[in-house]
């Protein structure tokens, strides 16, 4: 059974750079998407971007700038950075695989900015 | 960019009841490529529907999903008491995948 973890630090400081990973266990990263949400506190989902395990990503247009997700094969790992973060950032960041839907989500991971 | 408008925002109901959720998108949406997603508080989403009217793996046949072009519907036939939540539809079609802002389905 595929199981999805995020982790990375749970407080980043205004203008630095977000930084999460996802690990993928009991299962391959190879020919899947792979996914990045996001969910303010008290509000709705927000898709960031996606990667395919070839490295292929596609970004919000809204975070397009300033968002980078790139995949290690090796590790089963995808990773999300997002540079330049404000307060407008902190949400609780989701990772997920796509299989004609976001059929495996992890727990999620909160991420405060803040000075 | 695709933008999805969920209504009602919120929908009060009772157990036993019929739910509709509707999800209407700002152009049509290629191939029906749009997914219903269920989440419950301090929970992560649960695939619910995808291709508009294809139920995931293990999901009830309580829901059914239907539509195409811009307007899509979410059916709940007859309402558990585990079935309130927030709904969300979700459409892969487009440039860049987009959400609804959410139905929240209340007893």
């Amino acid at each position: 059974q595929v199981q999805l973890q995020e982790s990375g630090p749970g407080l980043v400081r205004p203008s630095e750079t977000l930084s999460l990973t996802c690990t993928v266990s009991g299962g391959s990263i190879i020919n899947y998407y792979w996914a990045w949400i996001r969910q303010p506190p008290g509000k709705g989902l927000e898709f960031v971007g996606h990667i395919y395990y070839n490295g292929i990503t596609n970004y919000s247009p809204s975070l397009n700038s300033r968002v980078t997700i790139s995949v290690d094969t090796s590790k089963n790992q995808f990773s999300l950075k997002l540079n330049s973060v404000t307060a407008a950032d902190t949400a609780l960041y989701y990772c997920a695989r796509w299989n004609e839907g976001m059929d495996v989500w992890g727990k999620g991971t909160t991420v405060t900015v803040s000075s | 960019e695709i933008v999805l408008t969920q209504s009602p925002g919120t929908l009060s109901l009772s157990p036993g009841d019929r739910a509709t959720l509707s999800c209407r998108a700002s152009q049509s949406v290629p191939n029906s490529y749009l997914v219903w997603y269920q989440q419950k508080p301090g929970q992560a989403p649960r695939l619910l529907i995808y291709r508009a009217s294809r139920r995931a793996t293990g999901i009830p046949d309580r829901f059914s999903g239907s539509g195409s072009g811009t307007d899509f519907t979410l059916t709940i036939s007859r309402l558990e008491p585990e079935d309130f939540a927030v709904y969300y539809c979700q459409q892969h079609g487009g440039s860049s995948w987009t959400f609804g802002q959410g139905t929240k389905l209340e007893i």
